[in-house]
């Protein structure tokens, strides 16, 4: 019984492409977050939905959209893969205001490579 | 300068030993001061957190934090080779949605 998961866990793709990531998350959750983590594992936030409404939204090229069709989704959609979009991408859901350090569950990571 | 400062690492130590990992930020806002452990390719989890200042301890993890110094740590006492792992530091503010920013994680080896 996974608790936030993501597919596909890894994606290899070549420059200028489209792809997408899906998120699930089955905790119940009102808020749905995408993160990046670079080479150095640096996690940065770029979005976070609440109740299907965008709340954080991060200084990240526009060629990043996400999607949220309810509150158990969260997908992200990438158009024109660039080599620097190259990172492990996490979902994570919490409840945004059922304690105010705001726990959040991590899905397992998407790798995506460009080549 | 960065919000969160953390020391990547790497850090290694033997088996039994006392670890002590540590954050510095930048924004007087942080109020709320966690601790996620980040198995290798897995997402990161919930260790700890803090509100405000003060100590809190947990198993063999204490978590401080001195917002008068803007400093955190975590300390794990008898360090176990289960505890290999990446450490990321976490704050957030009220008023921000909760929004939490990380620090660059510390990347621990416990050596049997």
């Amino acid at each position: 019984d996974t608790a936030v998961s993501q597919t596909p866990k890894y994606l290899v793709t070549q420059m200028g492409n489209d792809k997408s990531i899906k998120c699930e998350q089955n905790l119940g959750h009102d808020t749905m977050y995408w993160y990046k983590q670079d080479s150095k594992k640096f996690l940065k936030i770029m979005f976070s939905y609440n109740n299907k409404e965008l709340i954080i939204n991060e200084t990240v090229p526009n060629r990043f959209s996400p999607k949220s069709p309810d509150k158990a989704h969260l997908n992200l959609h990438i158009n024109s893969l660039e080599l620097g979009d190259s990172a492990v991408y996490f979902c994570a859901s919490s409840q945004l205001l059922q304690a105010p350090y705001n726990e959040q569950f991590f899905g397992p990571g998407t790798r995506l490579t460009v080549l | 300068q960065k919000e969160v400062e953390q020391d990547p690492g790497p850090l290694s130590v033997p088996e039994g030993a006392i670890v002590s990992l540590n954050c510095t930020y930048s924004n007087s806002a942080f109020q709320y001061f966690m601790w996620y452990r980040q198995y290798s390719r897995k997402g990161p989890e919930l260790l700890m957190y803090t509100y405000s200042s003060g100590n809190k301890e947990d198993g063999r993890f204490t978590a401080q934090v001195d917002k008068s110094s803007k400093y955190i740590s975590l300390f794990i006492r008898d360090s176990q080779p289960s505890d290999s792992a990446t450490y990321l530091c976490a704050m957030s503010a009220s008023g921000s949605n909760y929004k939490l920013t990380f620090g660059k994680g510390t990347l621990l080896t416990v050596n049997p």
